[in-house]
Parts: C-alpha cells; sequence; structure tokens
C-alpha cells in the first residue's frame, strides 16, 4: 500500500531563510502529488499539485515542488519564507486509478520574525 | 468560493454515546470525504463517497459508518463513541468527478472529544 513520509516534524527557521520540506512516497506507478497547507485556525487548502508534464510545479505565495520519479520525492521549496508562512504542511499522493489519497503525517513549520 | 460546512466546531460526548457529525457542501460535488487528523499521525482516510447511497471504505473505518442521502450532504456517524475516537474530524469534497480526489476542499473540522 502506499505510503507518504515527511521527514521533517518540526522546522523552525527565521524570516527570509530558504525552506526545503521532504516528501517521499513508497510505492512507484504513475502518481498525482499534492502539497496542502494549514494555517493557524484555518482549514487545509491546496499549496500546489503535479500531475504530469514539467515536474517543477509552482503554488500559491511562491512556494514550488519538484517531482524526482528516480527518488520517488517530492519536496516542497520556497527562497524567503515569511512568518505568515507558519503554518502546518502535509504531503499528499494518489496512485493513477486508486480513489484514496494518502497524506503524511506533516510538518510544523514555524518562521520566527 | 466551495464551502464545505461542519456542523459543530467543538463536540464533546460521552463514552457509549451515539455521535453525528453532519457535512454539507455548497458546490455539487460527487464526492466526498471524511477524514480523522491526529498529530503525529497526519490526515487518515475514514470514509468516501463518490455518489449519492455510494459509499467506501477508507483506511480506519472501523466504529464509524456514514450516510449520503442527499448529495451535498454527507454524515459521519460514531455508532458508540469511544475515547480513542478523541480526534479532529475533517470533511472534504473534490472537484473534479472524472479525477478522482485532483483537489479537496476541506471543512474546518470538528473537535470530538469523547470523555
Amino acid at each position: 500500500a502506499q505510503s507518504v513520509s515527511q521527514h521533517n516534524h518540526h522546522v523552525i527557521l527565521s524570516e527570509a531563510a530558504s525552506l526545503e520540506l521532504g516528501c517521499n512516497y513508497s510505492y512507484g506507478g504513475t502518481v498525482n502529488l499534492f502539497w496542502y497547507v494549514q494555517y493557524p485556525g484555518q482549514h487545509l487548502q491546496l499549496l500546489l499539485k503535479y500531475f504530469s508534464g514539467d515536474p517543477l510545479v509552482k503554488g500559491i505565495k511562491g512556494f514550488e515542488a519538484e517531482f524526482i520519479k528516480s527518488k520517488f520525492s517530492f519536496n516542497l521549496r520556497k527562497p524567503s519564507v515569511q512568518w505568515s508562512d507558519t503554518a502546518e504542511y502535509f504531503c499528499a499522493v494518489k496512485n493513477t486509478g486508486f480513489q484514496k489519497l494518502v497524506f503524511g503525517t506533516g510538518t510544523r513549520l514555524l518562521v520566527s520574525p | 468560493d466551495v464551502k464545505v460546512t461542519q456542523s459543530s466546531r467543538y463536540l464533546v460526548k460521552r463514552t457509549g454515546e451515539k455521535v453525528f457529525l453532519e457535512c454539507v457542501q455548497d458546490m455539487d460535488h460527487e464526492n466526498m470525504f471524511w477524514y480523522r487528523q491526529d498529530p503525529g499521525l497526519g490526515l487518515r482516510l475514514i470514509y468516501f463517497s463518490y455518489d449519492v447511497k455510494m459509499k467506501e471504505k477508507g483506511d480506519i473505518p472501523e466504529g464509524y459508518s456514514v450516510s449520503r442521502e442527499k448529495k451535498e450532504r454527507f454524515s459521519l456517524i460514531l455508532e458508540s463513541a469511544s475515547t480513542n475516537q478523541t480526534s479532529m474530524y475533517l470533511c472534504a469534497s473534490s472537484s473534479n468527478p472524472g479525477q478522482f480526489e485532483e483537489k479537496l476542499f476541506f471543512g474546518s473540522g470538528t473537535q470530538l472529544s469523547v470523555l
């Protein structure tokens, strides 16, 4: 069965630092990949997604993620974080042809001003 | 904007009670989902539905049931609540029936405490 690993459970950064959050999935084949974000007190929302084509995808608020098929990875990046990026970030994977979206355990990011 | 509304933000129930969590979406989505969110465990799928009166088990369906009598409403039922069901429950609906779960729209969640 598909599983998703987010190795960083808690990340603390200062404003303007660069961010990279790791995401690895276990099962190959054709996959659809997602990053969701939950800001404090708000509902989960889609940050970006990859279905096909260019493996470097850009999302909202300056975030981007790169799909590396050979490494089963879909890491999230942002060159310069802001205090408002403080949130919990979830990676999710769906195998094409399957109906379930599998989420990782999440990474809590704290950005200090 | 799509709105997914969960009836309660906080709920406190006693062990053994029957609990109903209600979810309504206003965008005519075919697909609806119930997840529970626990610290360190992420989101785990309980049940989902891809049509009225249709339901599929997710990864952790034990102790739960669901009902979808109308397209816009998806209810989660805890037949006999237990303390290990204390959790944040999230309802979601998805935008593209052809691309199952292409994008999920989430509700604000219901924090359920079972005492």
